[in-house]
């Protein structure tokens, strides 16, 4: 079946650690999107690629990285810079990210917990 | 800059009953408009999507909605809600770049 993965469905981690939120699709889109909710926010962009090698800011992205060396993997890493990094993640994909009617598919999610 | 507002954070309502969830926008041109359910602790996943055309929108599920240009507004309805449509739904906006901006979210809860 195709779709989106995201690994592990919770994460726990200590404060100060850098960790890093998996997303595999296998449904041949170009681009690949992370977002991040929080309760009573909706979801907001982190980080945003749409093509191979290629990756742009959203309007939350400080304190985030991530790579795009293949297309069907888009990694997130939440450094330590993070002040707040307890949240929902979730990863999408679409055909094409340069046609805005295109539906973005989204992963299960996952939810990291800093103690 | 583009903004969605969904004035309603909670709805309940029988099951059986009508649904209407509101969501207004803020967009300078023509809006690219779509709604997303959440199940609890899941991904979502796409109802419809309004572009251009006809403005009373068909969606899964048995959802549709209306796009009012003069009142920016695009609320879902379905006629009769079932307890499995209990879920957070989202309306949102394709904006700059083509990113999506979304609401905050209404949770629905269904009586029985």
């Amino acid at each position: 079946d195709g779709g989106i993965t995201q690994s592990p469905k919770y994460l726990f981690r200590k404060e100060g650690q850098n960790v890093t939120l998996s997303c595999e699709q296998n449904l041949n889109h170009d681009a690949m999107y992370w977002y991040r909710q929080d309760p009573g926010q909706g979801l907001r962009l982190i980080y945003y690629s749409q093509i191979v090698n290629d990756f742009q800011k959203g309007d939350i992205a400080e304190g985030y990285s991530v790579s795009r060396e293949k297309k069907e993997s888009f990694p997130l890493t939440v450094t330590s810079a993070q002040k707040n990094p307890t949240a929902f993640y979730l990863c999408a994909s679409s055909i094409d990210g340069r046609e805005v009617f295109n539906e973005q598919f989204f992963g299960p999610g996952t939810r990291l917990t800093v103690l | 800059a583009q903004s969605v507002t969904q004035p309603d954070i909670h709805i309940t309502v029988s099951e059986g009953a009508s649904l209407e969830l509101r969501c207004n926008y803020s967009y300078g041109a023509t809006p690219y408009l779509f709604w997303y359910v959440q199940s609890p602790g899941q991904g979502l996943q796409l109802l419809l999507k309004y572009f251009s055309g006809d403005t009373l929108v068909q969606g899964i599920k048995g959802f549709e909605a209306e796009f009012k240009r003069s009142q920016s507004s695009f609320n879902l309805r379905k006629p009769s809600v079932h307890w499995s449509d209990a879920a957070e739904y989202f309306c949102a906006v394709a904006g700059w770049g083509n990113k999506l901006v979304f609401g905050a979210g209404t949770i629905l809860r269904v009586k029985s």
